[in-house]
């Protein structure tokens, strides 16, 4: 199946900062998610981006299908923004999203 | 805006208990899926079901997993006889193009 690696895999940044998260993937895809996971455990849908740019906020996407791989950019970082970063993907309609093993990111005062 | 719908939040039980997970998927959707998540870990699928029956499984969803549509709207997900090894969050998630939209989850603690 497809692989998908995310790096880093821990982050510790300073209020205010900014970040660069990044997902590779080892095939053609048809869907591309970033989520949230909260310290509750939610999964918050950040973006559906399987190509192209979006922004929402402070947070940005980017996705380049060609070079198989996606960036999640976090600007001006607030200490709510903690928590793990999943990016997932799949190849066909209907198919399972496969998830990376996330990103970890803390933010601190 | 429409969202998935899991119950309960947050499910203690005991070892050799069955348990039935509820979501309720939105409307018009028409893939269904379950996705497990052992804490400190990935996000892992198990099954997704399309046209009253199951399309996909992992190699995790064995014989003592089972999901239906009872009523045609709630998708269930019965864990038969559970084991320590089952506690986990699981999610349930629904889409009707390509992207999926995930519930927020129930947490089993199996003790």
């Amino acid at each position: 199946g497809i692989q998908v690696e995310q790096s880093p895999p821990d982050l510790i940044l300073q209020e205010g900062a900014n970040s660069t998260l990044r997902c590779n993937f080892s095939d053609s895809v048809n869907n591309l998610q970033w989520f949230h996971q909260n310290p509750w455990g939610q999964l918050i849908n950040l973006f559906y981006i399987p190509s192209g740019t979006k922004q929402n906020g402070r947070l940005s996407a980017t996705t380049v299908a060609t070079e198989r791989y996606s960036l999640l950019y976090i600007s001006s970082s607030q200490t709510t923004d903690s928590g793990v970063y999943f990016c997932a993907v799949d190849t066909n309609s209907g198919y399972a999203l496969n998830f990376g093993k996330g990103t970890s990111l803390l933010v601190t005062p | 805006e429409p969202e998935v719908t899991q119950t309960p939040s947050h499910q203690v039980t005991q070892m050799g208990q069955e348990v039935i997970l509820r979501c309720v998927p939105i409307s018009n959707h028409l893939y269904f899926y379950w996705y497990r998540q052992i804490l400190g870990q990935k996000v892992e699928f198990l099954v997704s079901f399309y046209n009253n029956e199951i399309s996909e499984k992992s190699e995790i969803f064995d014989d003592q997993f089972s999901v239906e549509r009872p009523d045609g709207s709630n998708f269930t997900l019965k864990i038969r006889s559970t084991k320590l090894e089952d506690s986990a969050m699981y999610f349930c998630a629904t889409r009707q193009g390509t992207e999926a939209f995930f519930g927020q989850g129930t947490r089993l603690t199996v003790v």
